[in-house]
């Protein structure tokens, strides 16, 4: 799986769109960028994957850059229950293989 | 979406004495279940892969002896911590790849404190 490097933390106003970037400059050409968050002792959560163009579901929008180096992980408009630590992960689809997961970054979604 | 689910979500025990955790995968089959571990404020370290009928193969540096690992089913994997001792004490979490898409699918996690 390719290496990513995302920011230790963020902080984020409640209402207001969170934007979480990760840097995955190695990437190959058949590895997806995954998007997992995990809330204060409870399991990883999926969010959204995808290869090179943008993704939208219910929970967030991934924009991925036309090198696909890099994407951001857009949460819209923020809650409080959005606080949590957000993992990005690259790695081809299905592969059978567990997920390496990185240090993530922790949000903050403050009042 | 699918559900894995484990028991127990928490559980404390005396150093030597040994610990069971099911993780189970409620609406789908599952050839395939990770255990991993996570102590505070740390990120997940994958510990091993539980595969149906066969044995578990475990990642560098965790002792397979200590770590006992069952797939009897499709449905469920049982990870036992044998001769626990404090430094156990830890956040397990399992997952397991859904049979509908190409995401995985953690369970909630046991909290183990051993004493």
């Amino acid at each position: 799986d390719a290496k990513t490097t995302q920011p230790t933390s963020m902080d984020c106003a409640e209402g207001r769109a969170a934007n979480l970037p990760c840097n995955h400059s190695t990437i190959s050409g058949n590895e997806y960028v995954y998007w997992y968050r995990q809330i204060h002792s409870q399991g990883p959560q999926y969010i959204i994957h995808g290869l090179k163009n943008n993704e939208t579901n219910e929970m967030a929008s991934l924009i991925i850059t036309e090198d696909r180096k890099s994407s951001t992980l857009i949460l819209p408009h923020a809650t409080l229950r959005d606080t949590a630590v957000y993992y990005c992960i690259v790695r081809v689809v299905n592969s059978g293989y567990a997920l390496n997961f990185g240090k993530g970054t922790s949000l903050l979604v403050t009042p | 979406g699918a559900v894995v689910s484990q028991h127990p979500s928490w559980v404390i025990c005396k150093s030597g004495t040994s610990v069971k955790i099911e993780c189970r995968s409620l609406d789908f089959q599952a050839t395939t279940m990770f255990w991993y571990r996570q102590f505070p404020k740390q990120s997940l370290m994958l510990m091993a892969t539980s595969n149906e009928g066969s044995k578990a193969t475990y990642e560098q540096g965790v002792e397979k002896d200590k770590f006992l690992i069952n797939h009897a089913s499709l449905t469920l994997s049982t990870l036992t911590v044998t001769s626990a001792h404090p430094e156990d004490s830890s956040f397990y979490i399992c997952s397991a790849p859904g049979d509908r898409g190409p995401e995985q699918y953690f369970g909630p996690g046991t909290r183990l404190t051993v004493t």
